[in-house]
């Protein structure tokens, strides 16, 4: 069964500071693999995603994530974090059973 | 184009009542998957459905059932509500339940948020 694992459920960042979320995943098989945002009181906004076409996966707002199968590793990066990144992401793993197992979700803080 | 909408948007109910919520895709999907987000918590798939066929079931009690019309929109019953059911739900679309590469992934809706009481 898949698994999906998120290092940290609180992170603060400075504005303007780097941005890293942590997520692995467990599977005998790589899986497809997904980040989400999610604001307060709102439903889930797709981030990226990794479907084996590219390792490294550039998503939407700066957000980009890499794959790396030895490390069983899925983290997402953003180079200057903005008071608008401010939200809750979820990583979450989808394989043959097709649907998606998501992880505890990280809390990510953008201190001025 | 509407993405994935839902309806209501809240809902408060009292224990021991039933309750559905209800889920239109985006236009032209025809999967369509149920997700429990405790507060706290990630999402817990519940249900999929393709082509008004139950793919995928979750770890949930019988209470819980769901059902595809013919035009790919999906209702979702709890019965016999507990607090403990108190959630936000989601419902996530999709254009396919086969994998396809890079056409593969969901569309999630904005989730109804039931309170029991």
């Amino acid at each position: 069964a898949q698994s999906v694992t998120q290092l940290g459920s609180h992170v603060s960042v400075s504005e303007g500071a780097l941005v890293l979320l942590r997520c692995n995943y467990s599977s005998s098989v790589p899986p497809y693999l997904f980040w989400y945002v999610q604001y307060p009181n709102q439903g889930l906004q797709l981030l990226l995603k990794y479907t084996s076409a590219a390792t490294l996966v550039k998503g939407i707002n700066g957000f980009e994530a890499e794959f790396k199968k030895s490390e069983t590793s899925f983290h997402l990066t953003k180079p200057s974090a903005h008071m608008s990144d401010a939200a809750e992401y979820f990583c979450a793993a989808s394989g043959s059973a097709r649907q998606l197992t998501f992880g505890s979700g990280t809390q990510l803080t953008v201190l001025p | 184009d509407a993405g994935v909408t839902q309806s209501p948007t809240h809902l408060i109910k009292t224990r021991g009542q039933h309750v559905t919520l209800r889920c239109s895709p985006i236009s032209g999907h025809k999967s369509v998957s149920w997700y429990q987000q405790v507060l706290g918590q990630g999402p817990q798939f519940i249900f999929q459905y393709y082509e008004k066929e139950e793919r995928g079931r979750g770890n949930f009690p019988d209470r819980f059932s769901a059902r595809q019309f013919p035009n790919y929109s999906s209702e979702l019953n709890v019965n016999a509500l507990l607090l403990g059911d108190s959630a936000l739900y989601l419902c996530a679309s999709s254009s396919t339940f086969i994998t396809t590469g890079t056409n593969y992934g969901y569309t999630f809706g904005s989730g109804t948020r039931l309170t029991v009481v």
